[in-house]
């Protein structure tokens, strides 16, 4: 099956500067990959999502690049706030079929210091 | 559009007894639902796959008969935790997808936080 790793677990961060945030998979046949933003108690939200098809995209201060040749990719969110602070997970599935089972990274604590 | 509930959203019972957790997708049809647990400071695992009028497919390592899971409808899930110990504490959280929406994008629920004493 797939397996999805993250890197770094934790990551600190002056308010402003740009955070990175790395996933690599293992499945070359996952074609969907989520990023998730988790606050503690509360269940995942969509921040941003990537298909196999796209190299980069972009959404404000959220971006997200896909190197299918490498198996991986990235999440990179510029002039951070404090508000950015959670658990951010990345995930990959295959978005054909009836399965579509999503595997998530073991997540990133994303600290955004005033 | 796309919501997702779960209720109870805390439980705490005592060793021994079931818990019952319904998930219900609001505004659409959900042909798939997802379970996963999630322990403190871990990431989400997922526990099965729930197809509407079919049997749960179980992921390895949960057992089937301790956690029983019924997609009786297009918009109800449950997951009933029987016999349950301390060890299943843990926050419990669905997830839904549907053709009409892409059935790439899962809807989380808000999860039920289990606290077995």
């Amino acid at each position: 099956g797939e397996n999805v790793e993250q890197h770094p677990s934790t990551l600190s961060v002056q308010e402003g500067d740009s955070a990175v945030i790395k996933c690599t998979y293992s499945d070359s046949a996952s074609n969907y990959f989520p990023w998730y933003k988790q606050e503690l108690g509360k269940r995942p939200q969509l921040i941003i999502d990537i298909r196999s098809n796209v190299g980069e995209k972009k959404d404000q201060r959220i971006a997200v690049t896909l190197n299918k040749t490498a198996k991986h990719f990235s999440l990179h969110i510029t002039e951070t706030q404090p508000e950015d602070s959670a658990v951010y997970f990345c995930a990959a599935t295959i978005s054909s079929g009836s399965a579509r089972q999503l595997t998530f990274g073991s997540g990133t604590q994303l600290t955004v210091l005033p | 559009g796309a919501v997702v509930s779960q209720h109870p959203s805390w439980v705490i019972c005592k060793s021994g007894t079931s818990v019952k957790i319904e998930c219900r997708s609001l505004d659409f049809q959900a042909t798939t639902m997802f379970w996963y647990r999630q322990f403190p400071k871990q990431s989400l695992m997922l526990m099965a796959t729930s197809n509407e009028g079919s049997k749960a497919t179980y992921e390895q390592g949960v057992e089937k008969d301790k956690f029983l899971i019924n997609h009786a409808s297009l918009t109800l899930s449950t997951l009933t935790v029987t016999s349950a110990h301390p060890e299943d504490s843990s926050f419990y959280i669905c997830s839904a997808i549907s053709p009409g929406l892409g059935l790439e994008e899962q809807f989380f629920g808000p999860g039920t936080r289990l606290t077995v004493l």
